[in-house]
Parts: C-alpha cells; sequence; structure tokens
C-alpha cells in the first residue's frame, strides 16, 4: 500500500541544522508532489513548502525562505528536508505528505497520504 | 492568527450532527477549493474531503463537505466516539502563495 515513512526524532541545539527523510513506497515517487508542514506542540498545521521529485522543483513558504531546503533522491524513493539555522520555535513535529493528483496536474490538490511525522526537539 | 477561521471547538452527542464552518476570503477560500483533515492526537493529519465536497475512498458518507462564497463546512452526521478528534480546513491562497490551514477546531464527543 502507499506508505510514506519519516525517520524518527531528533534533538538539536540552537543554531544547529536537522535533516528528516520522508521514504515513499507503493506508487512512483515522480509522479506526485511531496509538501512539507509542521506542527508546534498544541497548534495547528503549518505549510512550509513543497518538492516536485520529478524534476526537483521546489517552492518554499515565505518564511522559511534562506535556511529551508528540500531535495529528493529518486534512486531511493526518498525526499528530504533541512532547516538550519533552529531557534526554540522551530521545535514541532514535521510531517511530509503526497499531493493526491498527479505531477503533471500541479501542487495544488490536497495532500492525500501523511508520512507519520518526525518530531524535532530544539534545546540548548 | 491564521489565515482560515474556525471554532477552537464544537461537541456533540453520539447520533447527533455537528457542522464545523472555515472562513476565508477571495484570495483562498473564494476562489479555490477546500479540503479538510481530521487528526487524533499523536497522529498524522489523514484526508477527509477534498475538493470542497469529495469523500476519498475509505471515509463513510456521513461527513460531507461544501462551500458557498468565502466560506466552507464540514458536516458530521450520526456522531460515533472515534470521529473524536482535531478537524482542519486547508485551501491555497493566490494573494499569500503559500497553503494555508485553519487554527483546527477539537470536537468533542460526549
Amino acid at each position: 500500500q502507499v506508505q510514506l515513512v519519516q525517520s524518527g526524532a531528533e534533538v538539536k541545539t540552537p543554531g544547529a541544522s536537522v535533516k528528516v527523510s520522508c521514504r515513499v513506497s507503493g506508487y512512483s515517487f515522480t509522479g506526485h508532489y511531496i509538501q512539507w508542514v509542521r506542527q508546534a506542540p498544541g497548534q495547528g498545521l503549518e505549510w512550509m513548502g513543497w518538492i516536485n521529485p520529478n524534476n526537483g522543483g521546489i517552492k518554499f513558504a515565505q518564511k522559511f525562505q534562506g535556511r529551508f531546503t528540500m531535495t529528493s533522491d529518486t534512486s531511493i524513493n526518498t525526499a528530504y528536508m533541512e532547516l538550519s539555522s533552529l531557534k526554540s520555535d522551530d521545535a514541532a513535529v514535521y510531517f511530509c505528505a503526497r499531493v493526491r493528483g498527479p505531477v503533471v496536474a500541479g501542487p495544488f490538490d490536497a495532500f492525500d497520504i501523511w508520512g507519520q511525522g518526525t518530531e524535532v526537539t530544539v534545546s540548548s | 492568527q491564521s489565515v482560515l477561521t474556525q471554532p477552537p471547538s464544537a461537541a456533540g452527542t453520539p447520533g447527533q450532527g455537528v457542522t464545523i464552518s472555515c472562513s476565508g476570503s477571495s484570495s483562498n477560500v473564494g476562489s479555490n477549493t477546500v479540503n479538510w483533515y481530521h487528526q487524533l492526537p499523536g497522529t498524522a493529519p489523514k484526508l477527509l474531503i477534498y475538493n470542497n465536497n469529495q469523500r476519498p475512498s475509505g471515509v463513510p458518507d456521513r461527513f460531507s463537505g461544501s462551500k458557498s462564497g468565502t466560506s466552507a463546512s464540514l458536516a458530521i452526521r450520526g456522531l460515533q466516539s472515534e470521529d473524536e478528534a482535531d478537524y482542519y480546513c486547508a485551501v491555497w491562497d493566490d494573494s499569500l502563495d503559500a497553503w494555508v490551514f485553519g487554527g483546527g477546531t477539537k470536537l468533542t464527543v460526549l
């Protein structure tokens, strides 16, 4: 079945970087956009950006410009997000999610399958 | 403060119906389709409704979505205890050039 499996929890100090992976299975990795969403403790969902695994095209939410990177490795069906210069308010659960529609239709469809989430703790 | 406004909480008894609203603007709800997600504590969100009123395979027809102008709604009929969760609306915002989520509604089944 379609699955997105994320890497495990991370504990980082302020100023460090964190890289989270999202390995997909059960469908063609290059056939759907991947979105990244985060959720701070007790808070709602916040969109971070998307990547087109087919050509590596990316788009960031403006607030993350400059310290957020998304990449993909089609040889192992895995998407990555990396957030640098971590601050205490970057502590959150980070989710990857698949866009429902095919990649040719663009990234504006619903997020139909989600990874289990990766908890990132930022503490000195 | 979220771009999309949802009531922070909603409640109902088993068997009842409940509606959760999502209010936006012309640059988001007014011009793009709305999706709804639900999230049980400690788990990832799950898609409940897409394209305003479409249910993914496996979602019971007790759940329905609608949109009118700059507002959208999620209706749940025949409440069950397992419906107790957080519910989020989401839509693409043309002005912000970003996906935006509502603040979430915590549904309690009394």
